[in-house]
Protein backbone atom coordinates (compact mmCIF):
# COMPACT_ATOMS: atom_id res chain seq x y z
CA UNK A 1 0.00 0.00 0.00
CA UNK A 2 1.20 3.24 -1.02
CA UNK A 3 1.83 5.55 2.20
CA UNK A 4 2.99 9.11 1.91
CA UNK A 5 3.46 11.00 5.53
CA UNK A 6 3.94 14.77 5.24
CA UNK A 7 5.70 16.87 8.29
CA UNK A 8 7.63 19.63 8.74
CA UNK A 9 4.47 21.96 8.82
CA UNK A 10 3.61 24.45 11.53
CA UNK A 11 3.17 28.52 12.48
CA UNK A 12 5.91 31.08 11.27
CA UNK A 13 6.13 34.84 11.07
CA UNK A 14 5.98 36.51 7.42
CA UNK A 15 9.87 35.74 5.97
CA UNK A 16 10.75 32.67 7.73
CA UNK A 17 11.47 29.64 6.66
CA UNK A 18 10.48 26.19 6.75
CA UNK A 19 11.47 23.04 5.34
CA UNK A 20 8.50 20.67 5.20
CA UNK A 21 9.99 16.26 4.54
CA UNK A 22 7.62 13.26 2.68
CA UNK A 23 8.12 9.91 3.31
CA UNK A 24 7.17 7.49 1.29
CA UNK A 25 6.60 3.65 1.38
CA UNK A 26 4.60 1.03 -0.52
CA UNK A 27 6.38 1.69 -3.87
CA UNK A 28 9.69 2.21 -5.33
CA UNK A 29 10.40 6.03 -4.78
CA UNK A 30 13.16 6.46 -6.81
CA UNK A 31 11.64 5.62 -9.74
CA UNK A 32 8.68 8.19 -9.10
CA UNK A 33 8.66 11.27 -9.86
CA UNK A 34 6.93 13.55 -6.90
CA UNK A 35 4.79 17.00 -6.77
CA UNK A 36 3.64 19.16 -3.94
CA UNK A 37 0.26 20.51 -3.97
CA UNK A 38 -1.07 23.16 -1.74
CA UNK A 39 -4.12 24.15 -0.58
CA UNK A 40 -5.21 27.73 0.99
CA UNK A 41 -8.44 27.93 3.09
CA UNK A 42 -11.59 27.35 1.39
CA UNK A 43 -9.70 27.47 -1.62
CA UNK A 44 -8.85 24.99 -4.44
CA UNK A 45 -5.73 22.96 -5.52
CA UNK A 46 -2.73 24.33 -6.39
CA UNK A 47 0.73 22.65 -7.49
CA UNK A 48 3.68 23.93 -6.39
CA UNK A 49 6.46 22.20 -6.65
CA UNK A 50 7.93 18.87 -9.17
CA UNK A 51 10.91 16.70 -9.43
CA UNK A 52 12.14 13.84 -11.26
CA UNK A 53 13.21 10.62 -10.42
CA UNK A 54 16.62 11.27 -10.07
CA UNK A 55 16.34 14.87 -8.74
CA UNK A 56 17.49 17.15 -11.42
CA UNK A 57 15.89 19.79 -12.91
CA UNK A 58 12.69 20.33 -10.42
CA UNK A 59 10.11 22.68 -11.83
CA UNK A 60 8.35 25.19 -9.53
CA UNK A 61 5.05 27.28 -9.65
CA UNK A 62 5.61 30.88 -10.60
CA UNK A 63 4.12 32.05 -7.25
CA UNK A 64 6.79 30.22 -5.53
CA UNK A 65 10.04 30.47 -7.84
CA UNK A 66 13.06 31.58 -6.24
CA UNK A 67 11.63 30.89 -2.77
CA UNK A 68 11.08 27.45 -2.41
CA UNK A 69 13.52 24.45 -3.51
CA UNK A 70 12.48 20.95 -4.12
CA UNK A 71 15.07 17.90 -3.33
CA UNK A 72 15.25 14.46 -2.14
CA UNK A 73 16.68 11.36 -0.90
CA UNK A 74 16.15 8.13 -2.36
CA UNK A 75 18.07 6.58 -0.22
CA UNK A 76 16.02 7.48 2.51
CA UNK A 77 12.48 7.55 0.73
CA UNK A 78 12.10 11.23 1.52
CA UNK A 79 11.20 14.18 -0.23
CA UNK A 80 12.15 17.82 0.89
CA UNK A 81 10.39 21.34 0.44
CA UNK A 82 12.79 23.68 1.47
CA UNK A 83 10.45 26.95 1.82
CA UNK A 84 12.02 30.62 2.21
CA UNK A 85 10.70 34.22 2.77
CA UNK A 86 7.51 33.14 3.30
CA UNK A 87 4.28 35.49 2.57
CA UNK A 88 1.35 35.33 4.06
CA UNK A 89 -0.13 34.06 0.77
CA UNK A 90 1.92 31.01 1.06
CA UNK A 91 -0.31 29.61 3.99
CA UNK A 92 -2.35 26.74 3.21
CA UNK A 93 -2.07 22.48 3.97
CA UNK A 94 0.32 21.35 1.87
CA UNK A 95 -0.10 17.59 0.26
CA UNK A 96 2.96 15.71 -1.42
CA UNK A 97 1.96 13.41 -4.36
CA UNK A 98 3.11 10.85 -6.33
CA UNK A 99 3.13 11.05 -10.08
CA UNK A 100 2.26 8.79 -12.80
CA UNK A 101 3.88 9.87 -16.43
CA UNK A 102 1.93 8.45 -19.29
CA UNK A 103 3.19 8.94 -23.04
CA UNK A 104 1.43 7.94 -26.02
CA UNK A 105 2.65 8.62 -29.01
CA UNK A 106 3.73 12.43 -29.29
CA UNK A 107 1.44 13.19 -26.29
CA UNK A 108 2.86 12.96 -22.73
CA UNK A 109 0.58 13.50 -19.40
CA UNK A 110 1.13 13.47 -15.80
CA UNK A 111 -1.41 12.90 -12.86
CA UNK A 112 -1.35 12.15 -9.28
CA UNK A 113 -2.66 9.01 -8.36
CA UNK A 114 -1.68 8.69 -4.58
CA UNK A 115 -1.62 11.45 -2.05
CA UNK A 116 -0.46 12.32 1.79
CA UNK A 117 -3.10 13.30 4.12
CA UNK A 118 -0.99 16.80 4.14
CA UNK A 119 0.56 19.37 6.59
CA UNK A 120 -0.26 22.64 7.68
CA UNK A 121 1.30 25.80 6.81
CA UNK A 122 0.60 28.64 8.74
CA UNK A 123 2.19 32.52 7.77
CA UNK A 124 1.60 34.89 10.45
CA UNK A 125 2.48 37.72 12.77
CA UNK B 1 -2.13 30.67 -20.16
CA UNK B 2 -4.34 27.27 -19.81
CA UNK B 3 -6.79 28.16 -17.13
CA UNK B 4 -9.25 25.38 -15.84
CA UNK B 5 -13.33 26.59 -15.37
CA UNK B 6 -15.56 24.68 -13.22
CA UNK B 7 -18.46 25.24 -11.82
CA UNK B 8 -18.33 26.57 -7.85
CA UNK B 9 -21.68 24.20 -7.53
CA UNK B 10 -23.43 21.34 -8.37
CA UNK B 11 -26.42 19.89 -7.05
CA UNK B 12 -28.29 16.21 -8.17
CA UNK B 13 -31.21 14.61 -6.82
CA UNK B 14 -30.41 11.61 -4.65
CA UNK B 15 -29.85 8.37 -7.04
CA UNK B 16 -29.42 11.15 -10.21
CA UNK B 17 -27.22 11.96 -12.47
CA UNK B 18 -24.58 14.75 -11.98
CA UNK B 19 -22.18 16.12 -14.06
CA UNK B 20 -19.40 18.36 -13.39
CA UNK B 21 -18.02 20.02 -16.42
CA UNK B 22 -14.33 21.60 -16.57
CA UNK B 23 -13.80 23.68 -19.65
CA UNK B 24 -10.94 25.43 -21.26
CA UNK B 25 -10.45 26.09 -25.35
CA UNK B 26 -9.05 22.83 -26.84
CA UNK B 27 -9.41 20.96 -23.22
CA UNK B 28 -10.53 17.65 -25.83
CA UNK B 29 -6.62 17.24 -27.08
CA UNK B 30 -5.40 17.08 -23.61
CA UNK B 31 -5.92 14.40 -21.13
CA UNK B 32 -7.99 15.54 -18.50
CA UNK B 33 -7.88 13.97 -14.74
CA UNK B 34 -10.36 14.06 -11.77
CA UNK B 35 -9.69 13.98 -8.12
CA UNK B 36 -12.39 13.91 -5.66
CA UNK B 37 -12.40 15.75 -2.26
CA UNK B 38 -14.14 14.92 0.98
CA UNK B 39 -14.15 17.39 4.05
CA UNK B 40 -10.95 17.08 5.61
CA UNK B 41 -9.52 14.52 3.09
CA UNK B 42 -6.88 14.53 0.55
CA UNK B 43 -7.82 14.07 -2.91
CA UNK B 44 -8.26 10.68 -4.35
CA UNK B 45 -8.11 10.49 -7.86
CA UNK B 46 -11.28 8.90 -9.77
CA UNK B 47 -10.52 9.65 -13.54
CA UNK B 48 -7.54 9.57 -15.39
CA UNK B 49 -6.78 9.98 -18.76
CA UNK B 50 -10.51 11.77 -19.81
CA UNK B 51 -12.34 8.14 -19.02
CA UNK B 52 -10.20 5.91 -17.22
CA UNK B 53 -10.99 4.98 -13.51
CA UNK B 54 -8.39 3.65 -11.04
CA UNK B 55 -9.25 0.24 -9.45
CA UNK B 56 -11.61 1.13 -6.36
CA UNK B 57 -13.31 3.87 -7.98
CA UNK B 58 -17.00 2.92 -8.51
CA UNK B 59 -18.03 2.39 -12.13
CA UNK B 60 -20.97 5.24 -11.37
CA UNK B 61 -17.65 7.51 -11.84
CA UNK B 62 -17.14 8.38 -15.82
CA UNK B 63 -15.48 10.68 -17.62
CA UNK B 64 -15.56 12.15 -21.44
CA UNK B 65 -13.62 15.24 -23.46
CA UNK B 66 -14.29 16.70 -26.18
CA UNK B 67 -14.00 20.17 -27.89
CA UNK B 68 -13.80 22.93 -25.16
CA UNK B 69 -15.51 20.35 -22.02
CA UNK B 70 -14.23 17.67 -20.08
CA UNK B 71 -17.12 15.99 -17.98
CA UNK B 72 -17.25 13.54 -15.37
CA UNK B 73 -20.59 11.70 -14.42
CA UNK B 74 -21.84 10.55 -11.60
CA UNK B 75 -24.29 8.45 -11.80
CA UNK B 76 -27.06 6.90 -9.26
CA UNK B 77 -25.24 10.17 -6.84
CA UNK B 78 -25.37 8.72 -3.26
CA UNK B 79 -24.97 10.80 -0.26
CA UNK B 80 -21.42 9.66 -0.24
CA UNK B 81 -20.15 11.46 -3.25
CA UNK B 82 -20.33 14.69 -1.91
CA UNK B 83 -17.80 16.32 -2.26
CA UNK B 84 -15.43 18.64 -4.04
CA UNK B 85 -14.19 17.58 -7.29
CA UNK B 86 -11.26 19.24 -9.52
CA UNK B 87 -10.04 18.78 -12.94
CA UNK B 88 -6.17 18.48 -14.05
CA UNK B 89 -4.50 18.93 -16.92
CA UNK B 90 -0.72 18.19 -17.02
CA UNK B 91 0.59 20.75 -20.38
CA UNK B 92 4.33 20.98 -21.56
CA UNK B 93 3.73 24.20 -21.35
CA UNK B 94 2.04 25.59 -18.26
CA UNK B 95 2.64 22.72 -16.22
CA UNK B 96 0.41 20.91 -14.06
CA UNK B 97 -2.89 22.78 -13.94
CA UNK B 98 -5.86 22.67 -11.26
CA UNK B 99 -9.66 23.67 -12.03
CA UNK B 100 -10.88 25.83 -9.24
CA UNK B 101 -13.14 22.76 -8.10
CA UNK B 102 -16.62 22.22 -8.28
CA UNK B 103 -18.97 21.10 -4.85
CA UNK B 104 -21.27 18.88 -5.25
CA UNK B 105 -24.56 18.45 -3.19
CA UNK B 106 -26.58 15.79 -3.12
CA UNK B 107 -30.34 17.04 -1.79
Amino acid sequence: EVQLLESGGGLVQPGGSLRLSCAASGFSFSNSAMSWVRQAPGKGLEWVSAISRSGDDPHYADSVKGRFTLSRDNSRNTMYLQMNSLRAEDTALYYCAKEVLVVVKTATTIYLDSWGQGTLVIVSS
Amino acid sequence: SLELTQALSVSVALGQTASITCEENNIGSKNVHWYQQKPGQAPVLVIYRNNNRPSGIPERFSGSNSGNTATLTLNRAQAGDEADYSCQVWDSNTGWVFGGGTKLTVL
